[in-house]
């Protein structure tokens, strides 16, 4: 079955970059949106941003400034990089598969929490 | 982009049916018919229960409904179960091509 796997540091300096990687095992990579999400301590879910195998992205606006997302067709990953970061940004990340149209989220990694700290 | 609005709290009896809402606006729930909610259990991440308003996945519950009317979609739980403990949120596409996750509610089973 179809499975995602966050990977990346788990502690990041403010002012830095958060960098994390989502492996997906699936035959079908090419097939579909892959996005992320995230999750403060305690909160509601966040829309970070989605990228197609083409490489066509979108980002949630109040994010757009600091996000990129790109991906690696021939290892089966994508990648986020969000810029100047501060302790709003601690939280967990999870990438997800896409559907596409309408954007529902039909498998989820565990998720990997990012903590923003000097 | 603003949150869809959601109750921070349910509650309901096992065997009784509840109802979760989900207000946004004519730029998003009201615009399409990409609705989707989540449940997501303590530590766990979220998963996936309605798609496209009212559309359930394989596998899962046939207790589990969705539907809409205007710019307000609910999500009803029915023969509430001591395992349906747990929170809920809605999401929609929206008028930019981007997604809004809703607050997120806390179904508790008394």
């Amino acid at each position: 079955q179809v499975q995602l796997q966050e990977s990346g540091p788990g502690l990041v300096k403010p002012s830095g970059t958060l960098s994390l990687t989502c492996t997906v095992s699936t035959d079908s990579f090419n097939s579909y949106y892959w996005s992320w999400i995230r999750q403060p301590p305690g909160k509601g879910l966040e829309w970070i941003g989605h990228i197609y195998h083409s490489g066509n992205t979108n980002y949630n606006p109040s994010l757009n400034r600091r996000v990129s997302i790109s991906i690696d067709t021939s290892k089966n990953e994508f990648s986020l990089n969000l810029r100047s970061v501060t302790a709003a940004d601690t939280a967990t990340y999870y990438c997800a598969r896409d559907l596409g149209i309408g954007d529902a989220f039909d498998i989820w990694g565990k998720g990997t929490f990012v903590t923003v700290s000097s | 982009q603003s949150a869809l609005t959601q109750p921070a709290s349910v509650s309901g009896s096992p065997g009784q049916s509840i109802s979760i809402s989900c207000t946004g606006s004519s730029s998003d729930v009201g615009a399409y018919q990409y609705v989707s909610w989540y449940q997501q259990h303590p530590g766990k991440a979220p998963k996936l229960m309605i798609h496209d308003v009212s559309d359930r996945p394989s596998g899962v519950s046939n207790r589990f409904s969705g539907s809409k009317s205007g710019n307000t979609a609910s999500l009803t739980i029915s023969g509430l179960q001591a395992a349906d403990e747990a929170d809920y949120y809605c999401s929609s596409y929206t008028a930019s091509g981007t997604l809004v996750f809703g607050g997120g509610t806390r179904l508790t089973v008394l």
